[in-house]
Order: C-alpha cells, then sequence, then structure tokens
C-alpha cells in the first residue's frame, strides 16, 4: 500500500540548533514534493517544492533534500528560533495523480 | 483580506442535521479542493474542482456533497451529519499543475458532531 511517514513523536530542539525533520514514502513515484508548516487553528502554508530531478532546495534558514533512491526527504531549518515551533507537513504529487500530505511532525524549540 | 476564507469558523451540531461549510478565495484560481484533518491521519482529500463545471470526488467523499458555484466560491455539505464527521475541514486553492500545483489554505472550521 501506498504510505507517507513523518515522525509521529515531537522533535524537541535548543533553540539555535539545527532541527530535521524526515519524510518517508512507499509506493510513490512523487514528480514533486513540497513541505507546509501549520501553526495551531490555522490552514498549512506553503514553504518548498522540491523536483523529482532535484536533490536539494535552500530558502533563507530552510533547506530540503530529495533522495528518490532512498524515498525520502529531509527538511532541516537552521538556527532554529522559538518561532519556528509548528508542525511541518509534507506532501508528494505523482503525474496526473493529487497532491498526498503526511500526518505532519510538531517542532518545538526551546529557548 | 485573506486570500482564502472559510465560514463559519466554529460549528457544533447534532447527529443528524445538514451543515455546509463555505468557501470563497479572491486568488483568481481555478483549481479548489476541500480536505479534512484528523489527528495522526494528515489531511484527506474530500472533493475536488477544476473549474466551475468540474466536481471529483477525492479519498473521502462518502456522506459529503459540494456545490461550486462561482469561480470564486466551492461550498461542503453534509446532508446527515454524524459523529465520525467531526473535524477539522480546510479549503484549498491551486495553480495550474504545470507550475508547482502549491495549495493555499483557509483557516479552517472547526466541525463537532454530537
Amino acid at each position: 500500500s501506498q504510505k507517507i511517514e513523518q515522525n509521529s513523536e515531537a522533535l524537541n530542539i535548543q533553540e539555535g540548533k539545527t532541527a530535521t525533520l524526515t519524510c518517508n514514502y512507499t509506493n510513490y513515484s512523487p514528480a514533486y514534493l513540497q513541505w507546509y508548516r501549520q501553526d495551531p487553528g490555522r490552514g498549512p502554508v506553503f514553504l518548498l517544492l522540491i523536483r523529482e530531478n532535484e536533490k536539494e532546495k535552500r530558502k533563507e534558514r530552510l533547506k530540503v533534500t530529495f533522495d528518490t533512491t532512498l524515498k525520502q526527504s529531509l527538511f532541516h531549518i537552521t538556527a532554529s528560533q522559538p518561532a519556528d515551533s509548528a508542525t511541518y507537513l509534507c506532501a508528494l504529487r505523482e503525474y496526473g495523480n493529487k497532491l498526498v500530505f503526511g500526518a505532519g511532525t510538531i517542532l518545538r524549540v526551546k529557548s | 483580506d485573506a486570500d482564502v476564507t472559510q465560514t463559519p469558523r466554529n460549528r457544533i451540531t447534532k447527529t443528524g442535521k445538514r451543515i455546509m461549510l463555505e468557501c470563497s478565495q479572491t486568488k483568481g484560481h481555478d483549481r479548489m479542493y476541500w480536505y479534512r484533518q484528523d489527528p495522526g491521519l494528515g489531511l484527506r482529500l474530500i472533493y475536488y474542482s477544476f473549474d466551475v463545471k468540474d466536481i471529483n470526488k477525492g479519498e473521502i467523499s462518502d456522506g459529503y456533497s459540494v456545490s461550486r458555484q462561482a469561480q470564486a466560491k466551492f461550498s461542503l455539505s453534509l446532508e446527515s451529519a454524524i459523529p465520525n464527521q467531526t473535524a477539522l475541514y480546510f479549503c484549498a486553492t491551486s495553480d495550474e499543475p504545470g507550475s508547482t500545483d502549491t495549495q493555499y489554505f483557509g483557516p479552517g472550521t472547526r466541525l463537532t458532531v454530537l
């Protein structure tokens, strides 16, 4: 069966450290993968997109990697801040299909 | 003003009642979606529409119906609400898939069915 797996346990890190979140998938051949941020009581907000032929994408303190052999994407936040605390969702899309979301990982950055 | 708005933001109703959730967008996108979010299950697609004359079922359409009244408006109805439809509901829009198909979400409607 097709699955998108994100760590269900919250990730707790200290301010200033790098947070790394994982998105693994099974039985998908994604054309691209997206990462969203969701704050409590709000809708998800798009952060970054990476295509199947790209290895890495950066935006300010954010970095996404995509390994189609390992079927995994890693999402990094460098120099993390308490304001980065949120739930982070990965989503992938196969050609001709709809975007499919993972359940998300809660990130807590402590000062 | 927000690009994607949803009304109501919170609703408590009883089993068997008909409920309508409304979504409006000012982004000018043709594509609109309805998702529900449950703890531990992520966002699941209920219905989607690629234009006013196009309506498609998603992963979990049973018990729901939709209406696309205009490019900017997409409503979700629960004809006879049941308790397991208690969830957070999100409307979203997206641009053409040839670009990124990035989803723009509304603020959500928290629905409780007693």
